[in-house]
């Protein structure tokens, strides 16, 4: 069964920077797209960043475009989110995706972590 | 980027009803299509995927349908287990985007 377990969420105040990290496991890592998806409290699901197997290309929600950056350590088995700049929207949960392509140019989202929450507030 | 809608945003029902919940793109994404379902304080789960795929372990009771901006996910005999907020996602480009989500819950 497919293992997600993100990290790195916290406390931050407006302005700061925190890295979220995604621990991948029972899965060959690097054959599948990842993302990250959030969710702020009592709202509705937030696309945020997707990255391919290899790591060569990265796509982001224009809320977030130049302020956060998605990467991958195939290494590792480790996916992660630098987030920059933060605001009192970005204020979520954030979860951890695995992505699969059954056909088409493009993943659709097959499992999920738990989710960390990430507080940005002064 | 696309825009989702979904329809309605709350539906009140019972155990045994048939339930259909409409998810509409901005335009045409093909068959590009996921249904997830969640309930409060979990991750989502995948339901469907490419519009009609259902995802392997998901009852049979659920379905998906459609094509180009339309799309339905029905539950043929809503389960206790089925009150949980659903979500269609589009996949067709990116950035990717998310209906609002439709609640489900007991009449």
């Amino acid at each position: 069964e497919v293992h997600l377990l993100e990290s790195g969420g916290g406390l931050v105040q407006p302005g700061g920077s925190l890295r979220l990290f995604c621990a991948a496991s029972e899965f060959t890592f690097s054959n599948y797209a990842m993302g990250w998806v959030r969710q702020a409290p009592g709202k509705g699901l937030e696309w945020v960043s997707a990255i391919n197997d290899v790591g060569d290309d990265s796509f982001y929600a224009d809320s977030v475009k130049g302020r956060f950056t998605i990467s991958r350590d195939n290494s590792k088995n480790t996916l992660y989110l630098q987030m920059n700049s933060l605001r009192a929207e970005d204020t979520a949960v954030y979860y951890c995706a695995k992505g699969r392509r059954e056909s088409g140019p493009y993943s659709y989202i097959e499992s999920w972590g738990q989710g960390t929450l990430v507080t940005v507030s002064s | 980027d696309i825009q989702m809608t979904q329809s309605p945003s709350t539906l009140s029902a019972s155990v045994g009803d048939r339930v259909t919940i409409t998810c509409r793109a901005s335009q045409s994404i093909s068959t590009w299509l996921a249904w997830y379902q969640q309930k409060p304080g979990k991750a989502p789960n995948l339901l469907i995927y490419k519009a009609s795929g259902l995802q392997s372990g998901v009852p049979s009771g659920f379905s998906g349908s459609g094509s180009g901006t339309e799309f339905t996910l029905t539950i043929s005999s809503l389960q206790p287990d089925d009150f949980a907020t659903y979500y269609c996602l589009q996949y067709n480009s990116y950035p990717f985007t998310f209906g609002p989500g439709t609640k489900v819950d007991f009449k």
